[in-house]
């Protein structure tokens, strides 16, 4: 079992559309929950991150964390062409892991203009 | 500021070659993780440094070897270079060991022949 599990897609949706984005991980110790966003042959950059249970909102962006089921998400609300990308799910495991951060395989996904 | 500096950008090298790929972290950070990334899959954990000493280290065989120097910067080497070496090299420094925001230079792209 992979330690962070994402859908691969392709995830489709029109312009101004919500995009919603499922991260699963196996270790109940992880900490803290990071989603990255990578462009096509560009290196990831940090949109969210969520340590606690519940939502964090930023903008067209929000993470939600439910450590019970162990399962973190991003909504993107009003898409658009340029969130065009794959997104990222990382998480940092628990104690003594030096904090290195484990990455589930990305989703891609495509606003449709 | 500076963000993560990385070099070279790409490099293509032979199978058998040494490779050596640079990293310059943000300014006041301490800690640098090196990550190798092949084509569709997410990062994956080669070393974290702080303060200059190793502390941890992915799954990667011993061909693989960093160090970082007094002004945090940090160099990550290859010997015996296989064709599986070929990925994206990403670099990402944090404030602290336990500092669990880390920040992405824009990798040097290596191609084993």
């Amino acid at each position: 079992q992979k330690e962070v599990e994402q859908n691969s897609g392709p995830l489709s949706v029109p312009e101004g559309a919500i995009a919603s984005l499922n991260c699963t991980y196996s270790d109940r110790g992880s900490q803290s929950f990071f989603w990255y966003r990578q462009y096509s042959g560009k290196s990831p950059e940090l949109i969210m991150f969520i340590y606690s249970n519940g939502d964090k909102e930023d903008g067209r962006f929000t993470a939600q964390l439910n450590k019970a089921s162990q399962y973190v998400s991003l909504l993107i609300r009003d898409s658009q062409p340029s969130d065009s990308a794959t997104y990222l799910c990382a998480v940092t495991l628990g104690p003594g892991s030096a904090r290195q951060l484990t990455f589930g395989s990305g989703t891609q996904l495509t606003v449709l203009p | 500021d500076a963000g993560v500096t990385q070099s070279p950008t790409h490099l293509i090298k032979t199978r058998g070659q040494q490779v050596t790929l640079r990293c310059s972290p943000i300014s006041g950070h301490k800690s640098v993780s090196w990550y190798q990334q092949v084509l569709g899959q997410g990062p994956q954990f080669i070393f974290q440094y702080y303060e200059k000493e190793e502390r941890g280290r992915g799954n990667f065989p011993d061909r693989f070897s960093a160090r970082q120097f007094p002004n945090y910067s940090s160099e990550l080497n290859v010997n015996a270079l296989l064709l599986g070496d070929s990925a994206l090299y990403l670099c990402a420094s944090s404030l602290q060991q336990g500092g669990n925001i880390q920040y992405f230079g824009a990798g040097t792209r290596l191609s084993v022949l």
